[in-house]
C-alpha cells in the first residue's frame, strides 16, 4: 500500500514557471523526503525534511513539511526543461519501520521550452 | 565517491523460473534496500540488509529473498517467477538503516520482463 498521496498526477509548464506538488501521508514520520525519477531509471534523492523542520531550502527547491496536517510541499522554481521527470515524496517511519521508505505513486512533471 | 551499481539492466525470464539481481552500493555505505516498482506507480519496499541480516520486510512473499555480503553488495533473488513480477527493480544503499536522515542512493535500477 502507498502512504503518500501526491498532487497533482500530472503537471505540464512552461520553462521559467514555478512547479507546486503536494503529498499527503498517514501514519507518523521521522523524516519525508522528495526524488526525482527520469524516463524509469533510477531515482536522485532531492532533499530531506525532518518531523521537527518545517521548511528547507535546496537551490531551487522549497520544501514544507506540516505534521499536524500530514502533510508536504514541493516547490521547483524558474522551471527548466531538464527538471522534466517524476516526482516522488517518501516517508520514513518511526520505531522499527524507519528504514522502510514508503512512496506515493508520483507526480508526473512535464516542462515545455 | 562510486554510486550505486545494478546489474544486470535489462533481462527477460519466463515464468516459473528464477532470477537473481546484483548490486554494488556506494562507497561506504553498509545498508542496502530493494524496492520494486511496477510501471506508473511508486516503489514499493522487498526488505532491507544491515550488516548482512535482513533488517525488515515488505509485504512480499518468501520466495523474494536476498543476501547481503561482507563488501556490502547484494542480491535479489526471486524464486518461481509470476507474470506480475515484470516491472523495475530498484537497489539503495545508505549509511545506516534510517541513513541517518541523508537519503538514500538509488541505483538505476534492472527491468525485468517476465513472459
Amino acid at each position: 500500500s502507498q502512504q503518500g498521496e501526491e498532487d497533482p498526477q500530472a503537471l505540464s509548464i512552461q520553462e521559467g514557471e514555478n512547479a507546486t506538488m503536494n503529498c499527503s501521508y498517514k501514519t507518523s514520520i521521522n523524516n519525508l523526503q522528495w526524488y526525482r525519477q527520469n524516463s524509469g531509471r533510477g531515482l536522485v534523492h532531492l532533499i530531506l525534511i525532518r518531523s521537527n523542520e518545517r521548511e528547507k531550502h535546496s537551490g531551487r527547491l522549497r520544501v514544507t513539511l506540516d505534521t499536524s496536517k500530514k502533510s508536504s510541499s514541493l516547490l521547483i522554481t524558474a522551471s527548466r526543461a531538464a527538471d522534466t521527470a517524476s516526482y516522488f515524496c517518501a516517508t520514513a517511519g518511526t520505531t522499527d519501520s524507519w528504514g522502510k521508505l514508503q512512496f506515493g505513486a508520483g507526480t508526473q512533471v512535464v516542462v515545455t521550452p | 565517491e562510486t554510486g550505486v551499481t545494478q546489474s544486470p539492466t535489462h533481462l527477460i525470464k519466463t515464468r516459473g523460473q528464477q532470477v537473481t539481481l546484483r548490486c554494488s552500493s556506494q562507497s561506504g555505505h553498509n545498508t542496502v534496500s530493494w524496492y520494486q516498482q511496477a510501471l506508473g506507480q511508486g516503489p514499493q519496499f522487498i526488505f532491507q540488509y544491515y550488516r548482512e541480516e535482513e533488517n525488515g520486510r515488505g509485504n512480499f512473499p518468501p520466495r523474494f529473498s536476498g543476501l547481503q555480503f561482507p563488501n556490502y553488495s547484494s542480491e535479489l533473488n526471486v524464486n518461481a517467477l509470476e507474470l506480475d513480477d515484470s516491472a523495475l527493480y530498484l537497489c539503495a544503499s545508505s549509511l545506516g538503516q534510517g541513513a541517518y536522515g541523508y537519503g538514500y542512493t538509488f541505483g538505476s535500477g534492472t527491468r525485468l520482463t517476465v513472459v
